[in-house]
């Protein structure tokens, strides 16, 4: 039971362009969403976070958009760098017990081509 | 300030073996989650732990065992390794002590396990 989806496994951008990445999720119990960028060999790095309240977040060229009736949010990162390439993650949060833990999409391999 | 450490980075086990792993989050984060992830499957939950009390756990057997330290140091232990357990381990640690609020977890680089 994947709850959290990111469908496309790969995607290629020119440097200067505008990079969007989509997750999808099932759970309409999921408060905070939550991006993560990973390089080979190291952990995860948080990138920005929304609460289920809002619909858009942004930090400098990152923004997140949500979309509660579709279930649906997306990163942009504008404009996009070659240092932005790596594998990104959408996690999900719940409330409760569920708080406690991350729910992660399979990630997105973002390559950012000069 | 440090970041989350992890050790070893990498080790290679064979079936039946059992493995321990180690994590120390950053100073003053009680919280300490882990992570398995493997290529398709993104990273899924394995168990967190606050004040030495395992507060959640995720859908894994009970060969998975973890538990937390005093000093808010963490291991986690596989025991009767399987070839399917072959993947990255990742700790991660939080300053959150409640549940409200983004849960931002901090990452270590993992322990990169291979099952032969």
């Amino acid at each position: 039971d994947q709850q959290v989806k990111q469908n496309s496994p790969s995607l290629s951008v020119q440097e200067g362009r505008i990079s969007i990445l989509n997750c999808d999720y099932t759970n309409s119990m999921f408060d905070y969403f939550l991006w993560y960028k990973k390089y080979p060999a190291e952990g995860p790095t948080f990138l920005i976070s929304i609460s289920s309240i809002k619909d858009k977040n942004e930090d400098g060229r990152f923004t997140v958009f949500l979309n509660k009736s579709a279930k649906h949010l997306s990163l942009h990162i504008v404009p996009s760098q070659p240092g932005d390439s790596a594998v990104y993650f959408c996690a999900a949060s719940g409330i409760g017990q569920g708080a406690q833990k991350l729910v992660f999409g399979q990630g997105t391999r973002l390559t950012i081509n000069p | 300030k440090a970041g989350v450490t992890q050790t070893p980075r990498y080790l290679i086990k064979t079936r039946g073996q059992q493995v321990t792993l180690s994590c120390s989050p950053i100073s003053g984060h009680r919280s300490v989650s882990w992570y398995q992830q493997t290529p398709g499957q993104g990273l899924q939950f394995l168990f967190e732990y606050f004040s030495e009390t395992q507060r959640n756990k995720g859908n894994f057997p009970g060969r998975f065992s973890g538990r937390q330290f005093s000093n808010s140091r963490s291991e986690m232990n596989v025991s009767t390794l399987e070839l399917g357990d072959s993947a990255l381990y990742l700790c991660a640690s939080s300053l959150r002590t409640g549940t409200t609020g983004a849960n931002v977890l901090t990452f270590g680089a993992g322990s990169r396990l291979t099952v032969l």
